[in-house]
């Protein structure tokens, strides 16, 4: 079974400045795919960043990059140029790449970006 | 567009009354899920399927049933709601044929059950 911990239940962050989330996860396995995903106020959930356990290079989406350290299983998510609308709750995720159905999610951290 | 549509979108029922929430799916998805969120437990999985007629527990499968009889749609049947069901659902669609598994999440039901 895999296991997600996000151990900051709330951040928060003044605008344009840059903020870390940190998630990490337990796995046996080889073949993994690690999300990103943000859900703002209006409840909807949003596809942030994706990466393939595979792939050696960290992900990047614009604003938001991720640092992925397999051995320690470790994935985290930088926000650089904060921005209001970043206010959300964001999920990290993990789903093997074998069975797109079953995924693990974190608990969540809230972050607020501050005028 | 492509979309996951859930209904209702809210929902007060009372203990023991029968439900169902349907989700729907136009990507042509082999994969659906179906998650609830309460505070401070993120989302936990329900039930998922794999495709027509085949489907598995997630981490939290009790008081909850689920069918796959079109490609497209998989409903969540709560036979006897009960207060603790009182949550925020999602319904989700994913296919690993691209290389991407990402899934694709409906809008969400708040169901209230008193």
């Amino acid at each position: 079974a895999q296991t997600v911990t996000q151990s900051q239940p709330e951040m928060s962050v003044q605008e344009a400045e840059t903020v870390t989330l940190s998630c990490t996860y337990d796995t046996s396995e080889n073949n993994y795919y690690l999300f990103w995903y943000k859900q703002p106020p209006s409840r909807q959930m949003i596809l942030v960043i994706r990466q393939e356990a595979y792939k050696q290079q960290n992900a990047t989406e614009n604003r938001f990059s991720v640092n992925f350290q397999k051995a320690a299983k470790s994935f985290s998510l930088k926000i650089s140029d904060s921005q209001l609308g970043d206010t959300a709750m964001y999920f990290c995720a993990f789903m093997l790449t074998y069975n797109a159905g079953k995924s693990t999610f974190g608990d969540g951290t809230t972050l607020t970006v501050k005028p | 567009e492509a979309q996951v549509t859930q209904n209702p979108r809210y929902l007060i029922t009372v203990t023991g009354k029968k439900l169902t929430v349907t989700c729907s799916q136009n990507m042509n998805h082999e994969y659906m899920s179906w998650y609830r969120q309460d505070p401070g437990l993120g989302l936990r999985q329900i039930y998922y399927s794999m495709n027509v007629e085949v489907t598995d527990k997630g981490d939290v499968p009790e008081g909850y049933k689920v069918s796959r009889k079109e490609k497209r749609n998989f409903p969540l049947i709560l036979e006897s709601p009960s207060p603790n069901q009182t949550s925020l659902y999602f319904c989700a669609s994913s296919s690993d044929l691209a290389g991407t598994n990402e899934q694709y999440f409906g809008p969400g039901t708040r169901l209230t059950v008193t």
